[in-house]
């Protein structure tokens, strides 16, 4: 099967700017789940969405949000982009809904804010 | 929420030694606990996991080790190779009461280096 795609896979923004990140799971895997790494904190928890419902939230301001299809792909949108947005966002599929599950990590989008 | 200590941040050993990180979490309603490990510039990969309801687990080269009571893991990794040079996160997954869940919570990671 084909690993969890992300696009686009470099960005460069100007702060205020809004963007959007598509992420396609694993075939027949219905969860999406994404998080933001950087140096200093780490990978941190954004949101999971299963069947185009956010399940669970993060600590993240509302300018992050996300959505999911009925193909399960995902997308991830963040608004007014403040420098310390600037991080690799990833996208991680498992079968089912919840962190129980094996989770596979695409290979993120390294987003740059200006 | 669920809180995950990683330690050391960096481990350097000889290739053929063995390696052991160690992770401590606050839930204790966590019940899922992957570890990844990230290559530079690359996605994390899933290397093994271990679920509540076992003590131990082992693939090959990579063991993990769980103590519930004291809320501790470990990830065991013996004869050392250059490719195993990277940095590992271990993760917490926990269940709230009531079905309502986190996503994984990641510890800050250890670099390991395999000195030749």
């Amino acid at each position: 099967k084909a690993g969890v795609t992300q696009t686009p896979r470099y960005l460069i923004k100007t702060r205020g700017q809004q963007v959007t990140l598509s992420c396609s799971p694993i075939s027949g895997h219905r969860s999406v789940s994404w998080y933001q790494q950087t140096p200093g904190q780490g990978l941190q928890f954004l949101f999971e969405y299963f069947s185009e419902t956010q399940r669970n939230k993060g600590n993240f301001p509302g300018r992050f949000s996300g959505r999911q299809f009925s193909n399960s792909r995902s997308e991830m949108n963040v608004s007014t982009l403040e420098l310390g947005d600037s991080a690799l966002y990833l996208c991680a599929s498992s079968l089912e809904q919840g962190g129980w599950y094996e989770q596979y990590f695409g290979p993120g989008t390294r987003l740059t804010v200006t | 929420g669920e809180n995950v200590e990683q330690h050391p941040s960096t481990l350097s050993v000889q290739e053929g030694d063995s390696a052991v990180i160690k992770c401590t979490y606050s839930d204790s309603a966590s019940n899922y606990f992957p570890w990844y490990k990230q290559e530079l510039g690359k996605r994390p990969q899933l290397i093994i996991d271990i679920r509540s309801n076992v003590g131990e687990k082992k693939d090959q080269r990579i063991a993990v080790t769980l103590n519930k009571t004291a809320k501790h893991f470990s990830l065991h990794i013996t004869e050392t190779q250059p490719e195993d040079s990277a940095v590992y996160f271990c993760a917490a997954f926990s269940a709230r009461s009531g079905g309502g869940a986190d996503g994984l919570t990641f510890g800050k990671g250890t670099h390991l280096i395999i000195q030749p």
